[in-house]
């Protein structure tokens, strides 16, 4: 079983193109994250919800949106994509703060 | 602002060697983790220390956290082919939700 999905692994698109990344996580943790790992392999925290509230929203633009439509699932939507939007997308969730997290396998962006 | 810095941003060592990352930080922790990242893959989360301890061990892995320091070290003992991949140190702050990581060390195993 799978503990941290993420659909899709790649997604290649245009500029200015919407496009959306979803996350489903089965531990029955509450707490999910969204981080972006760029071509230095530098792993950033973007968003991160707990029990469906939005807890942790780094500075990021606000054409990424995370939505939360129940503990188990966060999506992040990405509009009118850039080219330095592209990168590897990882969703994460963890049982509760400070603990240990589990990645999904993560999402390769890349806008052309 | 990036809170760990893994040192060396890479190490090439023979099957069989020990591999010692080390990795500091700026500011206090409730604890520190430590994570593996396989090309292409999502991180694993290895090993947690907690701010009041000072040394862990987990099969072939030890880490020690010196917080006067403000660092800590990984060590893989008898490495294997396998154990190629970036590392990452993380750190979490008392009652917080976020864990900040370093840059990584990438470890090559040659066998």
């Amino acid at each position: 079983d799978t503990a941290v999905s993420q659909t899709p692994k790649y997604l290649v698109t245009q500029m200015g193109n919407d496009k959306s990344i979803k996350c489903e996580q089965n531990l029955g943790h509450d707490t999910m994250y969204w981080y972006k790992q760029d071509s230095k392999k530098f792993l950033k925290i973007m968003f991160s919800y707990n029990n469906k509230e939005l807890i942790i929203n780094e500075t990021v633009p606000n054409r990424f949106s995370p939505k939360s439509p129940d503990k188990a699932h966060l999506n992040l939507h990405i509009n009118s994509l850039e080219l330095g939007d592209s990168a590897v997308y990882f969703c994460a969730s963890s049982p509760g703060p400070p603990g240990e997290q589990y990645f999904g396998p993560g999402t390769r962006l890349t806008v052309t | 602002s990036q809170q760990g810095e893994e040192d060396p941003q890479a190490l090439s060592i023979q099957e069989g060697e020990n591999a010692t990352m080390n990795c500091s930080y700026k500011t206090s922790i409730n604890n520190l983790q430590w994570y593996r990242q396989n090309s292409g893959r999502g991180l694993v989360h290895l090993i947690l220390i907690r701010s009041n301890e000072r040394e862990k061990h987990s099969g072939r892995l030890r880490v020690t956290l010196d917080t006067s320091k403000k660092s800590s070290s990984l060590l893989i003992t008898a490495s294997r082919a396998a154990d190629t991949a970036s590392y990452f140190c993380a750190t979490g702050g008392a009652g917080s939700y976020q864990l900040t990581f370093g840059k990584g060390t990438k470890l090559s195993v040659i066998p």
